[in-house]
């Protein structure tokens, strides 16, 4: 098994410019997450899901997008990407519930400038 | 805002002495995971503890948790190079939010 994949691993945008994250995993869990982590602030729930169409808005959902139209991929979009999105994005999944042991990817370091 | 929050944000010990951080948080859990995260890698799960649990051991880590004090710690005997990191705690809530804490950073000297 790959476990949770990521692409890209590092990209930089300009402000204003939109971009998609991907996130796959092979392990056939429900429940996928996307996390960005910031110095000192830990990591950060932006979306997830709880299974294949459903989808929910985490602690900091405002300026990126989500959609779960298959079990395995987990999309994030980001609509017009600004400097204060400037992260590491994680995805994560568990096999029953959010409650669960997250299996993370190796994330994905964007730049915004 | 963050629930769980670890105690030291950073750490340094020689190889072969025991580490000890610590995890407090502010409302009932239903269970809380500690996670390791290498420089520049994906965060690698631990150990959960549930809250009906008390102690869990697994090779060198050794993790309590205390309800009552809304507090779990995180040891790690016989200390190697290999266990520089930064550790993160994780609460579960009721409602099912998975909170992390900002982690503390785990330097082995050699």
């Amino acid at each position: 098994n790959a476990g949770v994949t990521q692409t890209p691993k590092f990209q930089v945008l300009k402000t204003g410019q939109s971009m998609t994250l991907q996130c796959a995993q092979d392990m056939n869990h429900e429940y996928m997450s996307w996390y960005r982590q910031d110095p000192g602030m830990g990591l950060r729930l932006i979306h997830y899901s709880v299974g294949a169409g459903i989808t929910d808005q985490g602690e900091v959902p405002n300026g990126y997008n989500v959609s779960r139209s298959t079990t395995e991929d987990f999309p994030l979009r980001l609509l017009s990407a600004a400097p204060s999105q400037t992260s590491v994005y994680f995805c994560a999944s568990s096999q029953d519930s959010y409650q669960e042991t997250q299996y993370f990817g190796p994330g994905t370091r964007l730049l915004v400038l | 805002s963050q629930q769980g929050e670890e105690d030291p944000q950073a750490l340094s010990i020689q190889e072969g002495e025991n580490a000890t951080m610590n995890c407090s948080y502010k409302t009932s859990i239903n269970n809380l995971q500690w996670y390791r995260q290498n420089s520049g890698r994906g965060l690698v799960h631990l150990i959960l503890i549930r809250s009906n649990e008390r102690e869990k051991h697994s090779g060198r880590l050794r993790v309590t948790l205390d309800t009552s004090k809304k507090s779990s710690s995180l040891l790690i005997t016989a200390s190697r190079a290999a266990d520089t990191a930064s550790y993160f705690c994780a609460t579960v809530r009721w409602d099912y939010k998975l909170s992390f804490g900002a982690g503390t950073t785990v330097t082995v000297r050699a």
